[in-house]
């Protein structure tokens, strides 16, 4: 079935220093691929989007990067800030029109910045 | 993005009783939300899909019986555990899509503990 693997599970980076998340997804129909952000005791916040029409994509610290052929993506943070510890889930959703969007989610990444 | 709140954030529960939670989208028409259920340390997992006016999608494995879902209005679906058990006890999340029918936006979740 649809799968989404996330690696690793546990990053502790240094304060200032750059963190990479990768994701691998299986369905190749898959189109839509946003990252999410969830504190503890909260829901899942979104961070950052990519459709599968772009390969990269910017907002400030944040950026992510697609590969379709390898069905790899990635979350890259730099200048990473205390305030930046939490887990973050990618996803891979297909669909287009009036579809219904299911993601799949990955397993988390928990990031510490570390002061 | 969309504004959801979930509501409660917290219960606790005694084992046999039935507890509902409700997911309210504040700013937009939803005909469709999403309810996941999440573990200690694990991803989120993708319970049912929640139509408007129609009867839930259940995804294999879940109860529907147990797992009774509502959606009554374009801003309201709810979740009711029904004879809850100690193992029901968990983080149970909603999502809507947004305004591209792309994106997803949670409410804030409601951590449930059934004793």
């Amino acid at each position: 079935g649809e799968n989404v693997e996330q690696h690793p599970s546990t990053l502790s980076v240094q304060e200032g220093d750059s963190a990479v998340i990768k994701c691998t997804y299986s369905d190749s129909a898959s189109n839509y691929f946003p990252w999410y952000k969830q504190e503890l005791g909260k829901g899942p916040q979104l961070i950052i989007d990519i459709r599968s029409n772009v390969g990269e994509k910017k907002d400030q610290r944040i950026a992510v990067t697609l590969n379709k052929t390898a069905k790899h993506f990635s979350l890259h943070i730099t200048e990473t800030q205390p305030e930046d510890s939490a887990v973050y889930f990618c996803a891979a959703s297909k669909g287009g029109g009036s579809g219904t969007y299911k993601y799949i989610f990955g397993t988390g990444t928990r990031l510490k910045v570390l002061a | 993005g969309a504004v959801v709140s979930q509501h409660p954030s917290r219960v606790i529960c005694k084992s046999g009783t039935s507890v509902k939670i409700e997911c309210r989208s504040l700013d937009f028409q939803a005909t469709t939300m999403f309810w996941y259920r999440q573990f200690p340390k694990q991803s989120l997992m993708l319970m049912a899909t929640s139509n408007e006016g129609s009867k839930a999608t259940y995804e294999q494995g879940v109860e529907k019986d147990k797992f009774l879902i509502n959606h009554a209005s374009l801003t309201l679906s709810t979740l009711t555990v029904t004879s809850a058990h100690p193992e029901d006890s968990s983080f149970y999340i909603c999502s809507l899509n947004g305004q591209t029918n792309t994106e997803a936006f949670f409410g804030q979740g409601t951590r449930l503990t059934v004793v």
